[in-house]
C-alpha cells in the first residue's frame, strides 16, 4: 500500500520561480526521503530527512519534516528548465521497505 | 563506484509468453535489492525485496516471480504474462545505514504486454 501522498498532481511554474511540493503520510516514520524521476527514467535520491530533523538543505533544495502533522514539503528555489520532472516523496520506517506516494509532476518553462 | 545495469530496457510480449528482467549491481557486497513497478501516472508498488542470496520477500500476490541467484544478481520472472503485468519495472538496491534505507535505482524495463 502506498502511504505518502503527494499534492499537487501536478504543477507548473516559470523559469526562475520557486517550486513548493507537499508530502503526507499515515503512519511512524523514520526517515523521509524526496527522490526525482525524469520522464522513462530510473528514480534518483535527492535528499533524506530523519524524524528528529525539521529542516534539511541540499543546494537549491529545502526540505521540511513536520512529524505532529505528518506531513513534509520540498521546495525547489530558482527553478530551471532541467527540473522538470517527477518528485516523490517515500516514507521509512527502519526496515527494508521505503513506500512511495503517487508523485508530483513538476514542468518548469523557459 | 557502485553501478546498476538493468535490461532489457524495453519489452514487447503477448499474452501468456514468459518474462524475464535481470538486474545486476557492481561495486558493492551483499546490497538489499528490490523490483518495483510503476503503472502509468501512478506511484511505485513494491513487488519484491531480498536481504540475501536466496531470501525473497513478495509484497503483493501475483503473476511474478523473483530470485537472486547471486549476491548481485535479482531477476523477475512470470511463467505466463497478463495484459495487467504492463508497466514499468525498477530495480534498485541499497545498503541499511543507520536505520535509513536509500535506493539506487536502475534505468527501467518498460514492459507492454498485448
Amino acid at each position: 500500500s502506498q502511504q505518502g501522498e503527494e499534492d499537487p498532481q501536478a504543477l507548473s511554474i516559470q523559469e526562475g520561480e520557486n517550486a513548493t511540493m507537499n508530502c503526507s503520510y499515515k503512519t511512524s516514520i523514520n526517515n523521509l526521503q524526496w527522490y526525482r524521476q525524469n520522464s522513462g527514467r530510473g528514480l534518483v535520491h535527492l535528499i533524506l530527512i530523519r524524524s528528529n530533523e525539521r529542516e534539511k538543505h541540499s543546494g537549491r533544495l529545502r526540505v521540511t519534516l513536520d512529524t505532529s502533522k505528518k506531513s513534509s514539503s520540498l521546495l525547489i528555489t530558482a527553478s530551471r528548465a532541467a527540473d522538470t520532472a517527477s518528485y516523490f516523496c517515500a516514507t521509512g520506517a527502519g526496515s527494508y521497505q521505503l513506500t512511495f506516494g503517487k508523485g508530483t509532476k513538476l514542468s518548469v518553462i523557459p | 563506484s557502485q553501478t546498476i545495469h538493468q535490461w532489457p530496457a524495453t519489452l514487447v510480449q503477448p499474452v501468456g509468453s514468459p518474462l524475464s528482467l535481470e538486474c545486476t549491481v557492481e561495486g558493492t557486497s551483499n546490497p538489499n535489492l528490490y523490483w518495483y513497478r510503476q503503472a502509468a501516472g501512478r506511484g511505485l508498488q513494491l513487488l519484491f525485496y531480498s536481504v540475501g542470496i536466496g531470501q525473497i520477500s513478495s509484497e503483493v500476490p501475483q503473476n511474478l516471480s523473483a530470485s537472486r541467484p547471486q549476491d548481485r544478481q535479482f531477476i523477475l520472472s512470470s511463467k505466463k504474462l497478463l495484459l495487467s503485468d504492463s508497466g514499468f519495472y525498477l530495480c534498485a538496491w541499497s545498503l541499511l545505514n543507520s536505520g535509513a534505507n536509500v535506493l539506487t535505482f536502475g534505468a527501467g524495463s518498460r514492459l507492454t504486454v498485448l
